[in-house]
């Protein structure tokens, strides 16, 4: 199998604080790893493509200084909600891809933040 | 940028088959997938199938491909309640970058 947890689960948090997100590949490592952001009932928005040892890339209208992300080794990358507001509040997913077997992503089971 | 469509909204009986459309715009890709998302989760892989292939079977679930008119979809034989949930199609491009579908919600009636 190829499994990715996130943690944590859920998370509720007062502005103005900074908040991190581990994502984990569990069984395998991972070269590569992905963050995305999901509105309600929306689909799932690419925020950064996150390689090990090397700095992030973050797609257009992301603030790079906002989303502070640092893939540390090949099992683990983490996601930086830095001063976060209101607007923050989402749910944040990982995936990370697995070497050898083409371009197929697996999923964490998100995280929801909430900023009060 | 890649456009993915699907359709809002779906609902089947119990028992009956479901088909899940998707169109796409970039026919560049090198694998198209099929995921899963039920409330509050995050997305588990379905399925997927690779740009030159035209079908698919896995047990319940089979995927169609029409390159032609960049048409992706997925039915899900004698649906369940457990089916339901939203699903997401998604292209693969190299360098392991998705552009995923907008999903459509599926609602199994008993």
């Amino acid at each position: 199998g190829a499994v990715v947890s996130q943690h944590p689960s859920r998370v509720i948090c007062k502005s103005g604080t900074s908040v991190k997100i581990e994502c984990r590949s569990l069984d395998f490592q991972a070269t590569t790893m992905f963050w995305y952001r999901q509105f309600p009932k929306q689909s799932l928005m690419l925020m950064a493509t996150s390689n090990e040892g090397s700095k992030a890339t973050y797609e257009q209208g992301v603030e790079k200084d906002k989303f502070l992300i640092n893939h540390a080794s090949l099992t683990l990358s983490t996601l930086t909600v830095t001063s976060a507001h209101p607007e923050d509040s989402s749910f944040y997913i990982c995936s990370a891809g697995k070497q050898r077997e083409g371009e197929t992503q697996y999923f964490g089971p998100g995280t929801r933040l909430l900023v009060l | 940028g890649e456009d993915v469509e699907q359709s809002l909204f779906l609902s089947v009986r119990e028992g009956d088959s479901s088909v899940i459309n998707c169109t796409y715009t970039d026919s560049s890709s090198t694998y198209l997938y099929w995921y899963k998302q039920e409330p509050g989760a995050g997305l588990q892989l379905l399925t997927y199938i690779f740009s030159n292939m035209d079908m698919k079977q896995d047990q319940r679930l089979t995927v169609l491909l029409n390159k032609k008119d960049k048409h992706l979809s997925l039915r899900i034989a004698d649906t369940q309640t457990g089916d339901s949930a939203i699903y997401f199609c998604a292209e693969g491009f190299t360098g392991n970058q998705f552009y995923f579908g907008t999903g459509t919600s599926l609602t199994v009636i008993p």
